[in-house]
């Protein structure tokens, strides 16, 4: 089975830090996503990446970066971390299935920013 | 603008009846849709899948329907069991699912025993 795995469960920032969100995936897959979820917004996209060193925007990259310097590790950084991205994050992998792009998620990262 | 729509935020079935969830699009270039569950604290499971090529995709309890027409998808799970009752999220793609996923505001399902 593939796994995804966020380092962090729960984690909790104050306004202004520097976060580092972590994912890692086993199954060398290409292509890896950052989502956040928000009551009543379901997923959007922030940023995802096709391979090593590239990565692209997604629907509301404001606020975030990423870094790919290994295929297996896709790192979500908040530059300045602040209340309104308060969020549940989740880091998805994804390569073809018959034909399709196949997605697995980890099982998320709750972050608080007080 | 939002491109994939779950209008109903909730919806209660009794145990061992059908589930129908429905989910409308309005980008014509979707060509995968996928549906995925949802439990608190954990991350999306994906279900089953349809490419636009198809209008119906069976996988055990779970059926989904397609039509491009309408662009409307609807997810039938039945019977419904109690371990049902999550957060579905409908998701759709352009070019088979290669920029990233699409999605609904999810829909609810809480099966009554």
């Amino acid at each position: 089975d593939v796994k995804v795995t966020q380092s962090s469960r729960y984690l909790v920032k104050r306004t202004g830090e520097k976060v580092f969100l972590e994912c890692v995936q086993d199954m060398d897959h290409e292509n890896m996503f950052w989502y956040r979820q928000d009551p009543g917004l379901g997923l959007r996209l922030i940023y995802f990446s096709y391979d090593v060193k590239m990565k692209e925007k997604g629907d509301i990259p404001e606020g975030y970066s990423v870094s790919r310097e290994k295929k297996e590790r896709f790192s979500l950084i908040l530059e300045s971390a602040s209340t309104n991205q308060t969020s549940m994050y989740l880091c998805a992998s994804s390569s073809v299935i018959r034909g399709n792009y196949g997605y697995t998620f980890g099982s998320g990262t709750r972050l608080t920013v007080v | 603008d939002q491109q994939v729509k779950q209008n109903s935020p909730s919806l209660s079935v009794q145990e061992g009846r059908i589930s129908i969830l429905n989910c409308d699009y309005t980008n014509s270039m979707f060509d995968y849709f996928l549906w995925y569950k949802k439990y608190p604290a954990e991350g999306p499971t994906f279900l089953i899948s349809i490419s636009s090529i198809k209008d119906k995709n069976e996988d055990g309890r779970f059926t989904v329907f397609l039509n491009k027409s309408a662009k409307h998808l609807s997810l039938h799970i039945v019977p419904s069991q109690p371990g049902d009752s999550a957060v579905y999220f409908c998701a759709a793609s352009v070019y088979r699912g290669a920029d990233g996923l699409t999605f609904g505001k999810g829909t609810h399902l809480i099966i009554q025993p």
